[in-house]
């Protein structure tokens, strides 16, 4: 599968806890994404890294929230001392640099905080 | 107000119909116009790419562009049960990246 893959693909956990999410870029793509969507919306930006470096990130990240793409491979997206607020699909994208901006999005990582 | 405005339905419409799909936007700097389908719990998937204005055919699917009044729509001729899904319009801007900006999603029912 040439995809975007992410892994868990749901997550239940207890509030206060800390979850982290895998996701795994289309092998030639050097642009990842996240975003969240909550049920009834649209996909907001969460953050952006072009290979290795963060570009930019929303002020919906929170402090509690840290990414990383360590090797300019895969990143991991960590939300500490979880909060109910924070239940939603969590969406990882990739594209590569030079292209028209058709980002290519995994099939999500959907977490209940209880 | 959103930077990206879009009806969230539902929308139902009998087979073979053509559905007509619309978004608006106040951003003047969007440049490259999108248009994703999102079955239910599934990572959103990319159906029309189309650069500043005009129009862009692919199959059953025509996508519009106008950018002097900040209007874009899909329309789906002779839509099948298969299309029932959420159709989500998205956009950016030109730059060094891509932060691409999401209508609320517009949810489709076709009924057989």
């Amino acid at each position: 599968d040439t995809g975007v893959s992410q892994d868990p693909r749901h997550k239940i956990t207890k509030r206060g806890q800390n979850v982290t999410f895998r996701c795994d870029p289309i092998s030639e793509h050097n642009r990842l994404y996240w975003y969240r969507q909550t049920l009834g919306q649209g996909p907001e930006f969460l953050t952006y890294f072009q290979n290795e470096a963060q570009l930019e990130k929303s002020r919906l990240l929170s402090d509690r929230f840290s990414a990383e793409r360590p090797k300019g491979s895969f990143s991991t997206l960590e939300i500490q001392r979880t909060e109910q607020g924070d239940s939603a699909m969590y969406l990882c994208a990739s594209t590569t640099e030079g292209s028209t901006d058709t980002q290519y999005f995994g099939p999500g990582t959907r977490l209940t905080v209880l | 107000q959103k930077e990206v405005e879009q009806d969230p339905g539902p929308l139902s419409v009998p087979e073979g119909a053509i559905v007509s799909l619309n978004c608006t936007y106040s951003n003047s700097a969007f440049q490259y116009f999108m248009w994703y389908r999102q079955y239910s719990r599934k990572g959103p998937e990319l159906l029309m790419y189309t650069y500043s204005s005009g129009n862009k055919e692919d199959g059953r699917f025509t996508a519009q562009v106008d950018k002097s009044s900040k209007y874009i729509s899909l329309f789906i001729r002779d839509s099948q049960p298969s299309d029932s899904a959420t159709y989500l319009c998205a956009m950016s801007g030109r730059g060094g990246y891509q932060k691409v900006t999401f209508g609320i999603g517009t949810k489709l029912q076709v009924i057989p």
